[in-house]
């Protein structure tokens, strides 16, 4: 089975600093690979998709993800962090069974940026 | 247009009540999902409706019933529930043919079941 391991259940970072979210992926097949952000007391919202088209996605809001195949990871990063990045983050893998899509994700990580 | 709205936004519920929980979405999407989520926990699938028929069931209580009436309308109807019951259901569309999916999630129920 796939699945998606996030290193790091916490995060903080100053503002206009370096973010890194980790997460590594666990797949036999070559994955669909999926990041999602949920503000406070909303749903989650796409970031970015790997499709093997390019190892690096670019994604919404400044973000952007490299794919590793050599490492199995799929780290999330932002060169310049912003008071309104402070979010969960989850990283999620899709599996693809007789058409049907089914999502798992990892188990999150919060970001908070300090000012 | 590209949002999946959900109604209500909160419920509260006794265990002996029986409510829905509503899920639109006009994007022409053929896929749709239920979610629920803990506090601080992520999202754990529960069931997944493929052009209206119901093609993945994660093992969820009979208390939880859902129900597609059409390929926009998603219902989640809930009876007899226990207070552990109570999270964030989240759902969800996709197109359902475009590789890789994009599900599309809606702000969420908050459910509290006293």
């Amino acid at each position: 089975a796939q699945s998606v391991t996030q290193l790091g259940s916490h995060v903080s970072v100053s503002e206009g600093a370096l973010v890194l979210l980790r997460c590594n992926y666990s797949s036999s097949v070559p994955p669909y690979l999926f990041w999602y952000v949920q503000y406070p007391n909303q749903g989650l919202q796409l970031l970015l998709k790997y499709t093997s088209a390019a190892t690096l996605v670019k994604g919404i809001n400044g973000f952007e993800a490299e794919f590793k195949k050599s490492e199995t990871s799929f780290h999330l990063t932002k060169p310049s962090a912003h008071m309104s990045d402070a979010a969960e983050y989850f990283c999620a893998v899709s599996d693809l069974r007789l058409g049907n899509e089914k999502l798992t994700f990892g188990t999150g990580t919060r970001l908070t940026i300090i000012p | 247009d590209t949002e999946v709205t959900q109604t209500p936004k909160h419920l509260v519920m006794g265990m002996t009540n029986k409510k829905s929980l509503k899920c639109e979405q006009h994007m022409g999407h053929r896929a749709m999902y239920w979610y629920k989520q803990k506090a601080k926990k992520p999202p754990e699938l529960m069931f997944v409706y493929s052009y209206e028929k119901l093609s993945i069931n994660e093992s969820v209580p009979s208390r939880f019933s859902p129900e597609c009436p059409n390929s926009s309308l998603l219902n989640l109807h809930l009876h007899a529930l226990q207070p552990e019951d109570s999270a964030l259901y989240l759902c969800a569309s996709s197109s359902g043919t475009l590789i890789p999916p994009e599900q599309y999630f809606g702000p969420g129920t908050r459910l509290t079941v006293t």
